[in-house]
């Protein structure tokens, strides 16, 4: 059973870094695609960028090169930073796996965390 | 960026009845890349269909997707009660991968 634990501060302050581990367990994380995504408080999604074990990344261009992901594979865990934070990163931060599906060309967010809050406030 | 607006912002049912919603993309989407997933409160979201019209595992054939190009459907047949939820796009056709702003589905 695959699950995906996202933990860290709840609150951090502006101007600070935001540090955030997704614990993975039912499947390793070698040879997927991980994900992190943000849910404002308003509801919207928002995909902030993938990491591979290999060290390929992606990130969304609109956080500004402020996003940093690695991949512990002796822990199982996925990381994320994002840096200089301003209270419109205020949000749920969730990880997620790029999986395959049963057609070889679709792909999907396959397996999600349940989400850790964090608020950006002095 | 791909921008995805669905519409209707909110739809509300009775059980029974059919759910029809939409996501419209501002440009080109292959419909193997585009997907769609149901977020009911307090959990994370859940995929429904990939490829546009493929239903994931366990997902009930009530849910039917469609569409090609910049025009995507999620028909939800046979409303129940369970169902009350939100649902996103998404789009993988080019990064940033990006989600619509979601339909909240209220069953009366």
């Amino acid at each position: 059973q695959v699950q995906l634990q996202e933990s860290g501060p709840g609150l951090v302050k502006p101007s600070e870094t935001l540090s955030l581990t997704c614990s993975v367990s039912g499947v390793s994380t070698k040879n997927h695609y991980w994900n992190w995504i943000r849910q404002t408080p308003g509801k919207r999604l928002e995909w902030i960028g993938y990491i591979h074990e290999s060290g390929r990344s992606r990130d969304n261009p609109s956080l500004q090169s402020r996003v940093t992901m690695s991949v512990d594979t002796s822990k199982n865990q996925i990381s994320l930073q994002l840096t200089s934070v301003t209270a419109a990163d205020t949000a749920l931060y969730y990880c997620a796996r790029w999986g395959e599906t049963s057609d070889p060309n679709c792909r999907a967010f396959d397996y999600w965390g349940q989400g850790t809050l964090v608020a950006v406030s002095s | 960026e791909i921008v995805l607006t669905q519409s209707p912002d909110t739809l509300s049912l009775s059980p029974g009845e059919r759910g029809t919603l939409s996501c419209r993309a501002s440009q080109y989407v292959a419909s193997g890349n585009l997907v769609w997933y149901q977020q009911k409160p307090g959990q994370a979201p859940r995929l429904l269909v990939y490829g546009a019209s493929s239903r994931a595992t366990g997902i009930p054939d009530r849910f039917s997707g469609s569409g090609s190009g910049t025009d995507f459907t999620l028909t939800i047949s046979r409303l129940e009660p369970e169902d009350s939820a939100v649902y996103y796009c998404q789009q993988y056709e080019d990064a940033p991968l990006t989600f619509g702003g979601g339909t909240k589905l209220e069953i009366k």
